[in-house]
């Protein structure tokens, strides 16, 4: 069982928007503004898409944003492209003890 | 560009330790006061931190693993390492290596990311 829970599927017609939660607790994502999204396409390496929250990258589509409301966090893709589905990551730095904690990962289908 | 490569033994034996090597290229090992990390996804399941050797040479390891593993660094060489030690069938994964950005030793984010290898434990 992973430390942050994600939904384990989504999807969504291209055009459309979708929303990935990532819910933790108040010992990780509630305490730090350190969460990150990967994502990764099938025998391929993740990919950092979001950091601090809602940090992009260099090179990083705008179609990609990311929020925190409390101990939730969120990745939200707006006009979704065939080119997005893949599998997503969050996470978050959990304190001196645990460290660091994903996900267990959501897979995006384009309809 | 930061490119990182994972290399070692693709099969271990049950009990045995796993040996892997990450070499980094198109930049040192020793600037940016970046921390060198690995983590593993077993086939079909999600990813999970296996642990980081910060700039300072400190490590910092997952819990559940701490007393199996050791991460360390080569700078003459540019490449950092991991052993796992007693090794079983749960340990078999895709093993990445990755770049860590880190904020007063507060984990930010892992990029780039190595290509991955796949380490089967069996006998």
């Amino acid at each position: 069982q992973s430390a942050l829970t994600q939904p384990a599927s989504v999807s969504g017609s291209p055009g459309q928007s979708i929303t990935i939660s990532c819910t933790g607790t108040s010992s990780d994502v509630g305490s730090y503004n350190l969460v990150s999204w990967y994502q990764q396409h099938p025998g391929k390496a993740p990919k950092l898409m979001i950091y601090e929250v809602s940090k992009r990258p260099s090179g990083v589509s705008n179609r990609f944003s990311g929020s925190k409301s409390g101990n939730t966090a969120s990745l939200t893709i707006s006009g979704l492209q065939a080119e997005d589905e893949a599998d997503y990551y969050c996470c978050s730095y959990a304190g001196s003890s645990t460290y660091v904690v994903f996900g267990g990962g959501t897979k995006l289908t384009v309809l | 560009q930061l490119q990182l490569q994972e290399s070692g033994s693709g099969l271990v034996k049950p009990s045995q330790t796993l040996s892997l090597t990450c070499a980094v290229s198109g930049g040192s090992i020793s600037s940016g006061g970046y921390s060198w990390s690995w983590i593993r996804q077993p086939p079909g399941k999600g990813l999970e931190w296996i642990g980081y050797i910060y700039h300072s040479g400190s490590t910092y390891y997952n819990p559940s693993l701490k007393s199996r593993v050791t991460i360390s660094v080569d700078r003459s060489k540019n490449q950092f390492s991991l052993k796992l030690s007693s090794v079983t069938a749960a340990d078999t994964a895709v093993y990445y290596c990755a770049r860590v950005s880190s904020v007063f030793n507060e984990v930010n984010w892992f990029d780039p990311w190595g290509q991955g290898t796949l380490v089967t434990v069996s006998s």
